[in-house]
């Protein structure tokens, strides 16, 4: 079982608020991602890092931000939530190493299903 | 443009029976494809990974199959299971990528009746 965490499970929240999305994991992982992904669709990367203070967007543009400042946390911020920001976000992690030809996996977190009004 | 292509979209049958899953990808060069089982309201789970040399592999009930040169996979679940309802993930990863930069299927919806 893989030890990342996201907070909250569920949210629901009015049109122009400010919202923090947090995402934990204690494997001591380099590399984290986020995800987002509406039902029915695949996942889109939105943002990932390689390390500390190291933070990329990724393919599916996205009006969010995140920040990185300890290994072990990688938390997504909208500044002023809209209804077309209402999605299902996952976080992952992966120790990013090799073995052979296989980057290790990336472990994903339960996600944070958002609705905002 | 690299893709990944799964079907059914969608699949219902009962419990005890078998079935396969279908996977086509663009994706190159091509590392490693794996199969993820994500439960309704939760992230995906691994259940195989198999590289460019590897033609099937097994996790219990579960065996997937690669054909490197017609890039396709399947997943088999044998005697299905209540517990097996769930969206069965592509994902395909290339062998450029220092990121391990994933390219997702849709998913197949896999619905086991009693």
């Amino acid at each position: 079982e893989a030890d990342i965490y996201q907070t909250p499970r569920y949210l629901v929240i009015g049109t122009g608020k400010k919202i923090t999305l947090e995402c934990s994991q204690t494997m001591g992982h380099d590399k984290m991602y986020w995800y987002q992904q509406d039902p029915g669709m695949e996942l889109h990367l939105i943002h990932y890092s390689y390390g500390v203070n190291s933070t990329e967007k990724g393919d599916l543009s996205s009006e969010s931000t995140v920040s990185r400042i300890r290994t072990e946390h990688f938390p997504l911020t909208l500044e002023s939530a809209r209804p077309s920001h209402t999605s299902q976000y996952l976080c992952a992690s992966s120790d990013g190493k090799a073995s052979g030809r296989i980057l290790h996996e990336q472990f994903f977190g339960p996600g944070t299903r958002l609705t905002v009004l | 443009k690299n893709q990944v292509e799964q079907s059914p979209q969608s699949l219902i049958i009962l419990e005890g029976k078998n079935c396969t899953l279908q996977c086509n990808y663009t994706v190159s060069p091509f590392s490693n494809l794996r199969w993820y089982k994500q439960d309704t309201g939760r992230g995906p789970v691994s259940l195989t990974i198999m590289t460019f040399s590897e033609n099937t592999k097994s996790n219990g009930r579960y065996t997937a199959t690669l054909d490197a040169d017609t890039k396709q996979s399947s997943l088999h679940i044998t005697a299905s299971q209540l517990s097996d309802s769930a969206s069965y993930i592509c994902v395909v990863s290339d062998r450029g990528s220092t990121l391990g930069r994933l390219y997702f299927g849709r998913g197949t919806q896999l619905t086991v009746w009693p």
